[in-house]
C-alpha cells in the first residue's frame, strides 16, 4: 500500500513569492492535515480537511492556505513568503475526521526562503 | 504555553537494555496519545497509540502506559536495538479526532550505543 506522496521535496523560493506545496494520502484516506516543523517551534498543527471542507484550523495567518479535492489529494498555499516561513512542511492523512486514528505521514517538503 | 512536554532532549542507551521515555501533558481535554519516530530526511513513522480509556498498550517490543492523574506518558522498548536509534515524539488529540490536529513534544533524541 503506498504511502502519504508529498511533492515537491525540496523548494527554493524568495521574500514575496508563493507557493504551492501538494500531497498525495494514502488509498481510502479521506483526511489530510497539514504541518510545519521548524527547530524553534517543533511540530505545529496547520490546517486539516475532510471531503474537501476545512475543519480546522491552527494559529497561523491567513498567508497559510490550502484546498482539499474530490479525490481526497490536497495543496496547501503560502503567500507573501517570509524568511521565517523556511521550514519542513508535513502532510499526514487518516481515514477519517471525526475517530481518534493515527496520521500517518509523508516524508514532507523541504522549503527554504533566500 | 507548551501542551505537550518531553523533558529530556536526548537519551543514550546500552543495545539490548531498557529504554525510557517520557512525556507530560497539561490539557486535561487530551484523551488519544501517539508516539512517533523520525529518522532525518524523513516523516514521522507512526509507532504505537493509547486511549486515555487504557493505561497500558503493548505493540511487539514498544508498549506505553499512560497515567491520567499524572498527565504522564512512557514509552518503552525492549530490548533496544540499534535501529531504534532516532528522534521520538509524542503526540496528543483531543475528542475532535483528526480535526482537533495532533499537539506534539518537541522530541527526544534517542541513541542506542553497541
Amino acid at each position: 500500500k503506498a504511502g502519504v506522496t508529498q511533492t515537491p521535496r525540496y523548494l527554493i523560493k524568495t521574500r514575496g513569492q508563493q507557493v504551492t506545496l501538494s500531497c498525495s494520502p494514502i488509498s481510502g484516506h479521506r483526511s489530510v492535515s497539514w504541518y510545519q516543523q521548524t527547530p524553534g517551534q517543533g511540530l505545529q498543527f496547520l490546517f486539516e480537511y475532510f471531503s474537501e471542507t476545512q475543519r480546522n484550523k491552527g494559529n497561523f495567518p491567513g498567508r497559510f492556505s490550502g484546498r482539499q479535492f474530490s479525490n481526497s489529494r490536497s495543496e496547501m498555499n503560502v503567500s507573501t513568503l517570509e524568511l521565517g516561513d523556511s521550514a519542513l512542511y508535513l502532510c499526514a492523512s487518516s481515514p477519517d475526521s471525526y475517530s481518534n486514528q493515527p496520521q500517518h505521514f509523508g516524508d514532507g517538503t523541504r522549503l527554504s526562503i533566500l | 504555553d507548551q501542551q505537550v512536554k518531553q523533558n529530556s532532549p536526548s537519551l543514550s542507551v546500552q543495545e539490548g537494555r531498557i529504554s525510557i521515555l517520557n512525556c507530560d501533558y497539561t490539557n486535561s481535554m487530551f484523551d488519544y496519545f501517539l508516539w512517533y519516530k523520525k529518522y532525518p530526511a524523513e516523516g514521522p513513522t507512526f509507532l504505537i497509540s493509547i486511549s486515555s480509556i487504557k493505561d497500558k498498550n503493548e505493540d511487539g517490543r514498544f508498549t506505553v502506559f499512560l497515567n491520567k492523574s499524572a498527565k504522564h506518558l512512557s514509552l518503552h522498548i525492549v530490548p533496544s536495538q540499534p535501529g531504534d536509534s532516532a528522534v521520538y515524539f509524542c503526540a496528543a488529540n483531543g475528542s475532535g479526532g483528526g480535526a482537533d490536529g495532533l499537539t506534539f513534544g518537541k522530541g527526544t533524541h534517542l541513541i542506542i550505543q553497541p
